[in-house]
């Protein structure tokens, strides 16, 4: 089976844009999560996304926001980008039952400007 | 919420030898406990996982031990070699991975001296 893809791979914006970052999961996985990797905080759950709902959710502002399709990707949104938003964006799919393993994507890496 | 301590942040150890990285949790609710490994530029890959219900588990040179009552949990690596070396995280999830989301620690990152 093909890994978990993520688009794009590196990004580069300005303070007060937007973002929309993509995650193709493993075929058949329903839950795709998404973290943010950074130096100082190491990796942080965002939230999570199974059948199209959001399941859980982290401590980030309401700035990042996500969607999940009937196909199973999903895509996650950050408005009015900061200087501190600059990370490593990573996705993990598991099929979605309780214990599954996750399997993480290469990540994206964005840069604010 | 759950808060995932791992130590040490950085280990060095000869090659040939065991490397051990240890990770304490705070919610005892918590019930699925995985380590990941992750080299430069590249993703977190999954090397081993634990469940609640064991107290130990083995693959090859890896090992995992579980304490549900001191809330704690180990990375064991015995013979190590050049490419054990990267950054490994601990985490924590109650229920399992997905629905919850996992909390990672800080990482250790493991240097195999030659």
């Amino acid at each position: 089976k093909a890994g978990v893809t993520q688009t794009p791979r590196y990004l580069i914006k300005t303070r007060g844009q937007q973002v929309t970052l993509s995650c193709s999961p493993i075929s058949g996985h329903r839950s795709v999560s998404w973290y943010q990797q950074t130096p100082g905080q190491g990796l942080q759950f965002l939230f999570e996304y199974f059948s199209e709902t959001q399941r859980n959710k982290g401590n980030f502002p309401g700035r990042f926001s996500g969607r999940q399709f009937s196909n199973s990707r999903s895509e996650m949104n950050v408005s009015t980008l900061e200087l501190g938003d600059s990370a490593l964006y990573l996705c993990a799919s598991s099929p979605g039952g309780h214990g599954d393993t996750q399997y993480f994507g290469p990540g994206t890496r964005l840069t604010v400007l | 919420g759950e808060n995932v301590e791992q130590h040490p942040s950085t280990l060095s150890v000869q090659e040939g030898d065991s490397a051990v990285i240890k990770c304490t949790y705070s919610d005892s609710a918590s019930n699925y406990f995985p380590w990941y490994k992750q080299e430069l530029g590249k993703r977190p890959q999954l090397i081993i996982d634990i469940r609640s219900n064991v107290g130990e588990k083995k693959d090859q040179r890896i090992a995992v031990t579980l304490n549900k009552t001191a809330k704690h949990f180990s990375l064991h690596i015995t013979e190590t070699q050049p490419e054990d070396s990267a950054v490994y995280f601990c985490a924590a999830s109650i229920t399992g991975g997905g629905a919850d989301g996992l909390t990672f620690g800080k990482g250790t990152h493991l240097i195999i001296q030659p």
